[in-house]
């Protein structure tokens, strides 16, 4: 089975400090990323999403994300991070094999104003 | 309606008592998940229907825990005789189908609490 690790548990940053949150997958195949954001009272919503093409993919609200094959990485990043940005964030892998969809635990962003 | 509706928001079940979870999915989507989210546990895969496809029950943890679609619309997640650990927020997702050209779309989640 795939599996998704995202290794920082809890994040607390300043505003206007740079973000990087690490995502690694297991899975040899091709596959699909994505990240995932859970703001404090809502669903989760899409942040971005990589497919093909270039894996540099850029999202809303200024995030960024690399796909590094060789790594089985694809951290997230954002260059400035605002108070607003506190949230919850999902990595997700799905496989071209199937519609499975593996999360991993979650990190935890705290922006202090 | 425009986003996966769960109901209810919030349950409070006594221990050893059944409890039934709705999703209704955004229509016409074909694919449907469910997930339970523990504190510090992220999102853990329960369930997965695609279609007229036999469900995908491989993230179920035991067997009080079952699902089922009717008409390929509305989903059931049924746990019985609840134990303490299954408290936890379930949420459920659909998709349009292939998660290689779309992505998956959340519901709010159900809170249970088994006390």
């Amino acid at each position: 089975a795939q599996s998704v690790s995202q290794h920082n548990h809890h994040v607390i940053l300043s505003e206007a400090a740079s973000l990087e949150l690490g995502c690694n997958y297991s899975y040899g195949g091709t596959v699909n990323l994505f990240w995932y954001v859970q703001y404090p009272g809502q669903h989760l919503q899409l942040l971005l999403k990589y497919f093909s093409g270039d894996p540099l993919v850029k999202g809303i609200k200024g995030f960024e994300a690399e796909f590094i094959k060789s790594k089985f990485s694809f951290n997230l990043r954002k260059p400035s991070v605002q108070w607003s940005d506190t949230a919850e964030y999902f990595c997700a892998v799905n496989a071209w094999t199937g519609n499975q969809f593996y999360f991993g635990t979650g990190t935890s962003l705290t922006v202090i104003p | 309606g425009a986003g996966v509706s769960q109901s209810p928001s919030n349950k409070v079940t006594e221990k050893g008592k059944d409890v039934e979870l709705r999703c209704d999915p955004i229509s016409g989507h074909t694919a449907l998940y469910w997930y339970r989210q523990s504190l510090g546990q992220g999102l853990e895969f329960l369930i997965y229907f695609q279609g007229n496809s036999a469900p995908d029950k491989s993230g179920l943890p035991s067997d009080r825990f079952s699902a089922e679609r009717t008409g390929g619309s509305v989903s059931t997640l049924t746990i019985q005789r609840t134990q303490q650990e299954d408290s936890a927020v379930y949420l459920c997702a659909s998709s349009p189908g292939d998660l290689s050209v779309t992505e998956a779309f959340f519901g709010q989640g159900t809170r249970l609490t088994v006390v």
